[in-house]
Formats: structure tokens, sequence, C-alpha cells
């Protein structure tokens, strides 16, 4: 278990919606990344926050944004949702101050947009 | 852009047998990781290399780094068919991870 949680295991939503996907890093951890992994693209990074304030963006669509909050959880929204969006997300924390700057994945949310 | 070149993408030894993965990357960076997921599932940390010359083992893996030749290896030393996955490399820059495309391992019997 890495200590980080991601809600919910599974999601299936149509074309057109819009979702919330959820992460809370493991304890202390200041950082969250998303990631977005798909057949075709691989494990592509979508944005990083880091206490509270953007840091990086990856390949993030318009349509998808993220924020995180005062206890650090973070949230991933992703709206209009297209076929294509169909993915495993996974969320991802790290300690920067001192570490190896490894990161620790969830579980991940498996969307699948119908 | 930083580009992160796995290969082979698809191995399929048997068992007993000794291989290497090659993880080739194009910028400067001395934070390479190694990670291994199973289908359906998370991605677990196998090995973090923090210097040129790194070389770390646990069990039947074996990860080193030349920085400066910008490639990491991961050594398999008598495959076993637990070590069926699929491994990643990911290479380090500035707070982010870019990751390689895979190297999807099956071991037979």
């Amino acid at each position: 278990d890495s200590g980080v949680t991601q809600t919910p295991k599974h999601l299936i939503t149509a074309t057109g919606q819009r979702v919330t996907l959820r992460c809370s890093p493991r304890s202390g951890d200041l950082s969250v990344y998303w990631y977005q992994q798909s057949l075709d693209q691989g494990l592509q990074f979508l944005i990083q926050y880091y206490n509270g304030e953007e840091r990086a963006k990856g390949n993030i669509l318009e349509r998808f944004s993220a924020q995180q909050f005062p206890d650090l959880h973070s949230e991933l929204n992703l709206s209009s949702l297209e076929l294509g969006d169909s993915a495993l997300y996974f969320c991802a924390s790290s300690d920067e101050t001192g570490g190896t700057g490894k990161l620790f994945f969830g579980s991940g949310t498996q969307l699948s947009v119908l | 852009e930083l580009k992160v070149e796995q290969n082979p993408l698809f191995l399929s030894m048997q068992e007993g047998k000794n291989y290497t993965i090659y993880c080739n990357y194009s910028t400067t960076s001395d934070r390479l990781y190694w990670y291994r997921q199973d289908p359906g599932k998370s991605l677990e940390s196998l090995f973090v290399l923090l210097s040129n010359g790194a070389v770390k083992q646990e069990g039947r893996l074996m990860a080193s780094l030349d920085t400066k030749a910008r490639l990491s290896t991961l050594h398999i030393t008598a495959a076993v068919h637990d070590l069926s996955a699929t491994y990643f490399c990911a290479v380090g820059v500035h707070t982010r991870l870019t990751f390689g495309e895979g190297t999807q391992l099956t071991v037979n019997p």
C-alpha cells in the first residue's frame, strides 16, 4: 500500500458528461501529480500541484482542470468527456523535502466513457 | 522536450534465462527510477538511481545508471514467472518524472 488514496476506483459515464476524481496524498507529502495512462499514449503527465499551488503542467487538455485543497487532497475535473478520454488516471505524491523525488502512486481510477 | 525510450517494448523469455532492458533518455538528469506494473494495477517503485554509476540490486533484478551515456539498464537474472509484468523507467527533471513506454515482460515456464 503506497499510502496514496484515489476514489472512485471505477467510473463509467457518457460522452459530454463531467466527472471528478479525488486523491489523498501520503501523509506529509506536499506534491500531488496526475497522470493519464492509455494504450496508445502510455503514461502521460497531466499536472502537478505543490502545497496548493500549480507547479507544472503537462499534456492536460483545456477540458480538464485540477486543484489542491488546503488539506492537500486533490481533485481532477474532466468535462465534456469524449470516448478518447477513457483511460486509467493515476494520482501520485512525493516528498520533495530532502527526499529522492520518488513518486508513490495510488491505485488509479479507471474511467470508461461510453 | 525530454524523450525516454525503452527497448525492447515486448520481451518473452524462458524461466532461468537472463536479459537486460534498456532505457535511453534525451536530456541531462541524475535521477532515474524503475517501476513495475502488474495488469490493471498501480505502479510499484523498484529502484531509485541518483548518481552516475549507481547500481542497485533487489533479488533477481539489478539496475544501473550511466548519466554520461544517458542510459539505464534493468538486468534480470534467472527469470521466474513472478517477474512477468510491465517495467517502466522514468527520468526526473526538476520535480517532474517522464516515463518511458514500458517493457512488457512475459516469463514462460
